[in-house]
């Protein structure tokens, strides 16, 4: 069965260090991957998307890359502040029926200390 | 710019009571509209999805349904309440000219009691 896993365990992290989540998936051939973030109480927040052609995608302080081969992504959040401390979630796109259905994984709550 | 609406924020609704979410996007036409729900500890769970007017395709048999009225309104409904109901739904659109980012609303607590 298709699967997406990120870790459920909280990530710690000092501030100033770098955030590294995990997203690894199974029998699904992705056209593209997304991350996004999301706050208690809130909707989640687009991020970044990269395509399976594409390796890695940069924007200001994030970067995601993306390994078909391992069936990975790895999402990095450099210099990271309190203000980053969040749920991270990856989404898959598949194609049915000719649409784009996505599908998210649980999310891995990052918290960043001072 | 575009901005997406839901409403409720939160219900407190009995067992076997009737529900009506809705959803409406403004500045942007023909998109694409998911409804989602979010149990507590879990994944964001796709429950239905439309490409336009009508055309609505669900992902998980259950006693909901969605209704697209309008080009920009989604709606989510059920005759009765379960229990099971109970979570955080979402509503999120996407743009159906090949962007593939998804916008989500601020959501509906839903408590089923």
């Amino acid at each position: 069965s298709q699967k997406i896993e990120q870790n459920s365990e909280a990530l710690n992290i000092q501030e100033g260090k770098t955030a590294t989540l995990t997203c690894n998936y199974t029998n699904y051939s992705p056209a593209y991957l997304q991350w996004y973030r999301q706050d208690p109480g809130r909707g989640p927040v687009f991020l970044l998307l990269i395509r399976e052609n594409e390796k890695e995608k940069r924007k200001e302080r994030l970067k995601v890359t993306f390994d078909t081969t391992l069936k990975q992504s790895l999402f990095h959040i450099t210099a990271s502040q309190p203000a980053d401390s969040a749920t991270y979630l990856c989404a898959l796109k598949t194609v049915s029926g000719g649409s784009y259905i996505p599908t998210f994984g649980r999310g891995t709550s990052l918290i960043v200390h001072p | 710019s575009q901005t997406i609406h839901q409403w409720p924020a939160t219900l407190v609704q009995p067992v076997g009571s009737p529900l009506s979410l809705e959803c409406t996007v403004e500045g942007t036409s023909n998109p694409n509209l998911y409804w989602y729900r979010q149990a507590a500890g879990r994944g964001l769970q796709l429950l239905f999805y439309s490409v336009g007017i009508g055309q609505i395709s669900s992902e998980v048999p259950q006693n909901l349904s969605a209704s697209r009225p309008q080009d920009r309104q989604f709606i989510l409904s059920s005759k009765k309440l379960l229990l099971s109901d109970s979570g955080f739904y979402l509503c999120a659109w996407s743009d159906g000219r090949g962007s593939y980012e998804q916008y989500f609303g601020p959501g509906t607590r839903l408590t089923v009691t």
